[in-house]
């Protein structure tokens, strides 16, 4: 079974760039979900895509962005960075939203962007 | 909207016992999950209760009173590795998703 992995592990960009960070879900899993951790804080919801549809959405602005892809793998971009988005961005993958265990989610290492 | 509080830092003995509370304030509750996040790592899965009651998973145990919106973390035979992070998180079905909404972490330290 193979587990969440993402790319890069780090990354620094400069304010107003834009950034594309990649989730491949573990195997089985159609749902990946992404979250942003600050440092010293829980994660933060920003999207979850269910079979490459976004399925819901935290308070999150639209310059945070997504995409599924057929293999159930994910995209997470972000626009115009302003310099509260470095942190560390986590995805997970689950089950169907609608399978009863799909409430245990399997992380990602994560992506540490640093903007600048 | 959804909160929860946890205690910020607790430190331990070695080969202890630590209890980790979280108390919650929900729209609709669905269930109370509990990770560790070791620095720098990914949070995993520990437990997750959706009934009140004790659930036990090894060293470790989890338990729900949906009466009191009160959970907690029950770690026994601690050992070094144990130093982390613990996070309760609450299903959140609100956004449209399945999603886990998380409370701000306690950093357990466990001391020889």
């Amino acid at each position: 079974e193979t587990g969440v992995t993402q790319s890069p592990t780090h990354l620094i960009k400069t304010r107003g760039q834009q950034v594309t960070l990649r989730c491949s879900s573990q195997s089985g899993h159609n749902t990946v979900s992404w979250y942003q951790q600050a440092l010293g804080q829980g994660p933060q919801f920003i999207f979850q895509y269910y079979r490459e549809e976004e399925n819901g959405r935290g308070n999150f602005p639209p310059r945070f962005s997504g995409l599924q892809f057929p293999n159930y793998s994910s995209e997470l971009n972000v626009n115009a960075l302003e310099l509260d988005d470095s942190a560390l961005y986590l995805c997970a993958s689950s089950l169907s939203p609608f399978e009863p265990s799909s409430y245990e989610q399997y992380f990602g290492p994560g992506t540490r962007l640093t903007v600048t | 909207g959804q909160s929860l509080e946890q205690p910020s830092e607790v430190t331990a003995v070695e080969g202890a016992i630590v209890q980790i509370n979280c108390t919650y304030q929900t729209s609709g509750f669905y269930g109370l999950s509990w990770y560790q996040q070791h620095d720098g790592g990914a949070p995993t899965f520990l437990s997750y209760n959706a009934l009140d009651g004790l659930e036990e998973t090894g060293r470790f145990s989890s338990f729900l009173s949906r009466s009191d919106s009160y959970g907690y973390l029950l770690l026994q035979e601690l050992q070094m590795k144990d130093s982390a992070s613990y996070f309760c998180a609450v299903r959140d079905l609100g956004t449209g998703a399945n999603n886990l909404f998380f409370g701000t972490g306690t950093r357990l330290t466990v001391i020889p």
